[in-house]
């Protein structure tokens, strides 16, 4: 079975320039988390969508970073403008059903993003 | 604030011995207990989810318990074997909001 597909695997990328960062769920699984990793805060929660839809957004940094999911099988995560400090591992999850809460999430391989 | 605690921070064991660490976490409003394992330059990957007062989950050499009226879990790896070594991650939900609150890990190198 596929798993959770991330895209790019790596990017770098001039500080400045947009970042678009794509993730495709298991199919049938309606719950999409964006994580980043970072050495100083471990593994931040960004933002989760339950059925597309956003509930919970609290964790992105700020308004240079938005995340749309358009359909249940794609979701991108787009950072513009891009800036060193946003250089990180982001990952993508996704669970069934709503919410994940007893049920475990499943992640992609990861984006690792390097801002110049 | 929700804080979910793991101690200790990192770990080193000798291969063939047994361990364990623990997950620290809210004890009230409690709605489940993940664990996960975190192998280095991969993603984290699902070992148990554990919702009730009492339970003990297994699989293979790793077990955890749980204990919600307290507030821990513990995660026991009997007989450690080089490829154990990974960073552990617990993480609770609560009734509140459903959301994944995680912890910081412990990390476990096997000293071959």
């Amino acid at each position: 079975d596929a798993g959770v597909i991330q895209s790019p695997r790596h990017e770098v990328t001039e500080m400045g320039q947009e970042v678009t960062l794509r993730c495709k769920p298991i199919s049938g699984h309606n719950s999409l988390f964006w994580y980043r990793q970072t050495m100083m805060r471990g593994l931040e929660l960004l933002i989760y969508f339950n059925n597309n839809v956003p509930i919970d957004d609290s964790g992105m940094p700020e308004d240079r970073f938005s995340a749309k999911m358009p359909n249940a099988s794609f979701s991108t995560l787009k950072i513009q403008p891009s800036e060193p400090r946003d250089s990180a591992v982001y990952f993508c999850a996704s669970s069934y059903p709503q919410g994940g809460a007893d049920q475990p999430q499943h992640f992609g391989d990861g984006t690792r993003l390097s801002i110049l | 604030i929700l804080n979910v605690e793991q101690s200790p921070q990192s770990l080193h064991v000798q291969e063939g011995d047994s361990t364990n660490f623990t997950c620290s976490f809210p004890s009230s409003n409690f709605y489940a207990l993940h664990w996960y394992r975190w192998e280095t330059a991969k993603s984290p990957e699902a070992l148990f989810v554990m919702t009730l007062n009492g339970d003990e989950k297994k699989k293979g050499r790793i077990s955890a318990t749980l204990n919600t009226k307290e507030g821990y879990s513990y995660l026991y790896i009997k007989g450690s074997q080089p490829e154990d070594s990974a960073t552990y991650l617990c993480a609770f939900i609560g009734y509140s909001n459903y959301q994944l609150i995680w912890g910081a890990g412990t990390k476990l190198i096997i000293k071959p």
